[in-house]
């Protein structure tokens, strides 16, 4: 069975410090990981990931994978308020009738104190 | 365009009902999913359909889930007999390629 786990489950922190989520996965024909923020009822995304060692990055956030390994990682740096949230990561399979599927992680939930 | 839409936003129904809930994708979007989310916990994959292929089950808790998908339109998610345990978030995302659009969620509430 497919498993994605997180941590920590929870993290609070002070405006302006940096953090960093981790993610851990075993999928079956792992194709990609995801990154999602979600703040109100529907995750909006953040990354894809499919090859090892490649920095993906969006203004202070960023996120690398390591396939060998079977993790990700999502750092944020300078963080802020609005940055409180709980952050997702799934990892989606491909091939066969699971094509597409995603299996997520319980998330992360991250709240920024000003 | 209008993203993933979903009703109702939200539902109260007490046990024992049967309750349907509806998803509208981003047209063109061949696939479309649904989720569960309890409260404090992590998405669960419940169903995907692709296309015209056959729809993966594989995540329906029990026989009283089911869902249908008319093409490449819209879906709904039939819970029968509803108990306690079905309260949570349902989510549904529909994907032209890897990528998930989500849509807002319907909160079903079993009283």
């Amino acid at each position: 069975e497919d498993k994605v786990v997180q941590s920590p489950l929870s993290l609070v922190v002070h405006e302006g410090d940096t953090v960093t989520l981790n993610c851990s996965y075993e999928v079956t024909n792992f194709r990609s990981l995801l990154w999602y923020k979600q703040e109100k009822k529907a995750p909006t995304f953040l990354f894809m990931l499919t090859s090892s060692g490649i920095e993906k990055k969006s203004g202070r956030l960023s996120s690398i994978l390591d396939k060998k390994e079977l993790f990700s990682i999502l750092n944020i740096t300078a963080t802020q308020t609005g940055d409180s949230a709980i952050y997702l990561c799934a990892g989606i399979s491909a091939g066969g009738t699971s094509y597409g599927k995603l299996t997520f992680g319980q998330g992360t939930i991250l709240t920024v104190h000003p | 365009g209008a993203g993933v839409s979903q009703s109702p936003s939200n539902k109260v129904t007490e046990k024992g009902k049967d309750v349907e809930l509806r998803c509208d994708p981003i047209s063109g979007h061949t696939a479309l999913y649904w989720y569960r989310q309890r409260l404090g916990q992590g998405l669960e994959f419940l169903i995907y359909f692709q296309g015209n292929s056959a729809p993966d089950k594989s995540g329906l808790p029990s026989d009283r889930f089911s869902a249908e998908r008319t093409g490449e339109s819209v879906s709904t998610l039939t819970i029968q007999r509803t108990q306690q345990e079905d309260s949570a978030v349902y989510l549904c995302a529909s994907s032209f390629a890897v990528e998930q659009y989500f849509g807002p969620g319907t909160r079903l509430t079993v009283t």
